[in-house]
């Protein structure tokens, strides 16, 4: 079965700099959610995205943008990129607005230096 | 604020049972879902509950009390590739839906 696809895997960026990553829903998925989980920590809600449109926001800088594209597939924008920034991000999709089981992809490993 | 909290750490030898507690503070609360994440991976989707009650799914089962704020994961004849982090996680419904992670609690299977 198709699963979530993240890209890239794994990045590293110096301070500054801005990324990228983009995430590839779970075909039928309509909805998105970003997360940030720094070492042996917990996964941290980010933003969420309903049918192209921004449904929920989390603890997401305002140095961070994201979208759901026309396809549903979605990028989240990295901009002046710190040292703190460094960290698993995950991508979730799941179908209709809210759900409970949120099925999350590889991650991109972001290590700024 | 927002938060859940569960153990750290749990250890177990294989074949046995072990509970892994949650406690929530929340706003806006749906229900409790359980995931489950080794190293390095992706989180993988366990069980939910909505209501009170148990939940049973093969060798895992959830159990909420909405009225105690408290839910808990059940794991039974445990083997070594239980070994993991699991997270319980508050659904919370504002405008949007969004899933709100406790710290994780850390599973070591023993021989």
């Amino acid at each position: 079965a198709a699963g979530v696809i993240q890209s890239p895997r794994h990045l590293i960026k110096e301070k500054r700099e801005t990324a990228t990553l983009k995430c590839y829903p779970i075909p039928r998925h309509d909805t998105v959610y970003w997360y940030q989980q720094g070492p042996g920590q917990d996964p941290q809600f980010l933003i969420s995205f309903y049918e192209k449109m921004q449904s929920d926001k989390g603890s997401i800088p305002d140095r961070f943008s994201a979208q759901q594209f026309s396809d549903y597939h979605s990028e989240l924008n990295m901009s002046s990129l710190e040292l703190g920034d460094s960290a698993l991000y995950f991508c979730a999709s799941s179908l209709g607005g809210s759900s409970y089981e949120q099925y999350f992809g590889p991650g991109t490993r972001l290590t700024v230096t | 604020g927002q938060s859940l909290e569960q153990p750290s750490e749990v250890t177990a030898v294989e074949g046995a049972i072990v509970q892994i507690n949650c406690t929530y503070q929340t706003s806006g609360f749906y229900g409790l879902s359980w995931y489950q994440q080794h190293d390095g991976g992706a989180p993988t989707f366990l069980s939910y509950n909505a209501l009170d009650g148990l939940e049973e799914t093969g060798r895992f089962s959830s159990f909420l009390s909405r009225s105690d704020s408290y839910g808990y994961l059940l794991l039974q004849e445990l083997q070594m590739k239980d070994s993991a982090s699991y997270f319980c996680a508050a659904m919370i419904y504002n405008q949007g839906g969004k899933l709100i992670f406790g710290q994780g609690t850390e599973l070591s299977v023993k021989p």
